[in-house]
């Protein structure tokens, strides 16, 4: 069974810091690992890494696929309020019809 | 235009009732799911549907029943409603076979009181 595990559970940081989220997965046949953002209501996509691209960059966030490791990364930096979110790990397998499995996700707050 | 959108947003209901969700999507998508989310932000998947046929049914007790009439609906209905049921519940399409054309519908958030 595909399997997604997001650390830490929850964050707390002061606006402008740093802070790195993570990501490990077990999933047959790996397609692609995607990060999602949840404020109040559905997830948002924000990346797809899959074998061929490992590192995707927007503004202050970027993230990083490590395919030996299993794992992935995702990076904000200079953290602003608006940046809290519940953010959402996801592993899509082969299959075309195969649906993403999320992790538990990580809940960022950022306070000012 | 919404691209995915569900009805209701809120549901609040007695034990024991049945109750239906809505979803539609006008993206032309061909795959429809259906994922729960609990109080802990869990998103789990249901169901998945692909050209009106079930591919995916996840470990969900038989009092969750999906139909789709068509590629653009995929409807929810839950028999004898148990607080365990309380929970968001997300519809979701997709036409991206890696899995980015994922949209997700606002969500309906069911309370069983």
């Amino acid at each position: 069974e595909d399997k997604v595990v997001q650390s830490p559970l929850s964050l707390v940081v002061h606006e402008g810091d740093t802070v790195t989220l993570n990501c490990s997965y077990e999933v047959t046949n790996f397609r692609s690992l995607l990060w999602y953002k949840q404020e109040k209501k559905a997830p948002t996509f924000l990346f797809m890494l899959t074998s061929s691209g490992i590192e995707k960059k927007s503004g202050r966030l970027s993230s990083i696929l490590d395919k030996k490791e299993l794992s992935s990364i995702l990076n904000i930096t200079a953290t602003q309020t608006g940046d809290s979110a519940i953010y959402l790990c996801a592993v899509k397998g082969l299959s075309g019809n195969t649906p993403l499995v999320f992790g538990k996700g990580t809940r960022l707050s950022v306070i000012a | 235009d919404t691209a995915v959108s569900q009805t209701p947003k809120y549901l609040v209901t007695q034990m024991g009732n049945d109750k239906s969700i809505k979803c539609e999507q006008n993206l032309g998508h061909d795959t429809m799911y259906w994922y729960k989310q609990d109080s802990k932000k869990f998103l789990k998947i249901m169901f998945s549907y692909n050209n009106k046929e079930l591919i995916i049914n996840e470990t969900v007790p038989n009092r969750f029943s999906p139909k789709s009439p068509d590629k653009a609906h995929l409807n929810l209905h839950i028999n004898s409603l148990e607080l365990g049921d309380s929970a968001v519940y997300f519809c979701a399409s997709s036409q991206d076979w890696a899995g980015r054309g994922y949209t997700f519908g606002s969500g309906t958030r069911l309370t069983v009181v």
